[in-house]
């Protein structure tokens, strides 16, 4: 069974700093392209940034609002993502979801255009 | 960026059938996705590449998409298919590449 289970979130202060981690089990993570999606409070959802494979490169993508201060690595020994949160901003504030950029079948991951598999979620909340 | 408009709320009886809407710009040259969300909860795949169920998802909901609408229908509605639905599209042109619909309301009557 695929498990996705993010830690890390909590209160910070406007340009701090927060790293989140997502812990993967349940399928081969070294194989699997990795995304973080968000929703501020009573809002809707939104896409942060995704990595790929390091077999695909392990290169990344940001969305506008979080590019340069946001930072996707993972660590196929710990089968681990992370999250790295700069210059922090109030309208950061969400739950932040770890999610597989496709779908896990049998132990494997492949890469699709559409989000199979989420985590609980951890919330970082940004005020003063 | 391109952009994916649902309607705010959809409501419907128990038994009937409801229908959620996404308009995007030539949305049936892509592959369209839908997600369902209870309160506090993760979402949930119900539909992938504009009609595909995953495993465990019943045939009650299916997809459509054609022109500039795609559609998530939800056929002999339960009280336990109330949540919010996104829909979802991947588009290498625009920034940024995932985008999400801007969520539907479901309320079963």
């Amino acid at each position: 069974e695929v498990q996705l289970v993010e830690s890390g979130g909590g209160l910070v202060k406007p340009g701090g700093s927060l790293r989140l981690s997502c812990a993967a089990s349940g399928f081969t993570f070294s194989n699997a392209w990795m995304s973080w999606v968000r929703q501020a409070p009573g809002k809707g959802l939104e896409w942060v940034g995704r990595i790929k494979s390091k077999t695909d490169g392990g290169t990344t993508d940001y969305a506008a609002p979080v590019k340069g201060r946001f930072t996707i690595s993972r660590d196929d020994s710990k089968n681990t993502l992370y999250l790295q949160m700069n210059s922090l901003k109030t309208e950061d504030t969400a739950v932040y979801y770890c999610t597989t950029a496709g779908y896990c079948s049998g132990g494997s991951c492949y890469r699709a255009e559409y989000f199979q598999h989420w985590g609980q979620g951890t919330l970082v909340t940004v005020s003063s | 960026s391109y952009v994916l408009t649902q309607p705010p709320s959809v409501s419907v009886a128990p038994g009937q059938t409801a229908r959620i809407t996404c308009g995007g710009n030539n949305i049936g040259s892509k592959s369209v996705h839908w997600y369902q969300q209870k309160p506090g909860q993760a979402p949930v795949l119900v539909v992938y590449d504009d009609s595909d169920r995953p495993s465990g998802i019943p045939e009650r909901f299916s997809g459509s998409n054609s022109g500039n609408t795609a559609t998530l229908t939800i056929s002999r509605v339960e009280a336990g298919d109330e949540a919010d639905y996104y829909c979802q599209v991947w588009d290498s042109s625009s920034d940024p590449h995932y985008v999400f619909g801007t969520g539907t309301k479901v309320t079963v009557l």
